[in-house]
């Protein structure tokens, strides 16, 4: 059964304090893996998408990395509005564009 | 270019009631799906569209809830009767496509109590 798990559910960062997520997953197939960001009240906000090991992808503070069970994403130097759910989904290898969502991680960046 | 819109924002319905959301995916999007994201969880897939046509509602309650996609564009969420348990933030998303590369672009959702 395909299966995403997100760690930690909860993390407290102070501004300027490196830190990473973990996305870790089971699925017959990946077609590719997906970050979304998810501010509260809104619907979420795609980030990134890797599609095979050893694949990196960067956007200002963040950088999405990928292996073959799980991927992190790196939050360099955070700022407060940072502070948002992060989620992660995977796509499996079908004609489908089905996203099976891990349970999040919400950062609170303090300043 | 204008996103996906959904309608309304919140809604409050007592048990056993009925009750409709409204969604349109941004102008073009082939794929349109339904999410529903319980409080504390990841979203959770209930059906999607290719145009006008079910590609998957494996995971839609469907002694309840029913949805539909005329002309290939709007689509409403329908449910009844309502439960507890469906208190969720319903999301609709649209893609270009159905697979492949394409990500999904999300609506701000519904918020539903059920009380």
């Amino acid at each position: 059964e395909d299966q995403v798990t997100q760690s930690p559910e909860a993390l407290r960062l102070q501004e300027g304090e490196s830190s990473s997520l973990n996305c870790s997953y089971t699925v017959s197939g990946l077609r590719g893996l997906f970050w979304y960001r998810q501010d509260p009240g809104k619907g979420p906000e795609f980030l990134f998408t890797l599609y095979s090991a050893g694949e990196e992808k960067e956007k200002e503070r963040l950088k999405a990395t990928l292996t073959k069970k799980e991927s992190f994403l790196h939050i360099t130097a955070p700022k407060p509005e940072d502070s948002a759910t992060y989620l992660c989904a995977v796509r499996r290898s079908s004609n489908t564009g089905k996203l099976i969502f891990g349970q999040g991680t919400t950062l609170q960046v303090k300043p | 270019e204008a996103g996906v819109a959904q309608s309304p924002r919140y809604k409050i319905i007592e048990k056993r009631q009925s009750v409709a959301f409204w969604c349109n995916p941004i102008s073009g999007h082939a794929t349109l799906y339904w999410y529903q994201q319980i409080l504390g969880q990841g979203p959770k897939l209930l059906i999607q569209f290719q145009n006008n046509g079910v590609v998957d509602d494996s995971q839609l309650p469907k002694d309840r809830f029913s949805a539909e996609r005329l002309k290939g564009v709007d689509s409403t969420l329908k449910i009844q009767p309502a439960k507890l348990e469906d208190s969720a933030v319903y999301l609709c998303a649209s893609s270009p496509l159905s697979g492949g590369d394409t990500e999904a672009f999300f609506g701000q959702g519904t918020r539903l109590t059920v009380v």
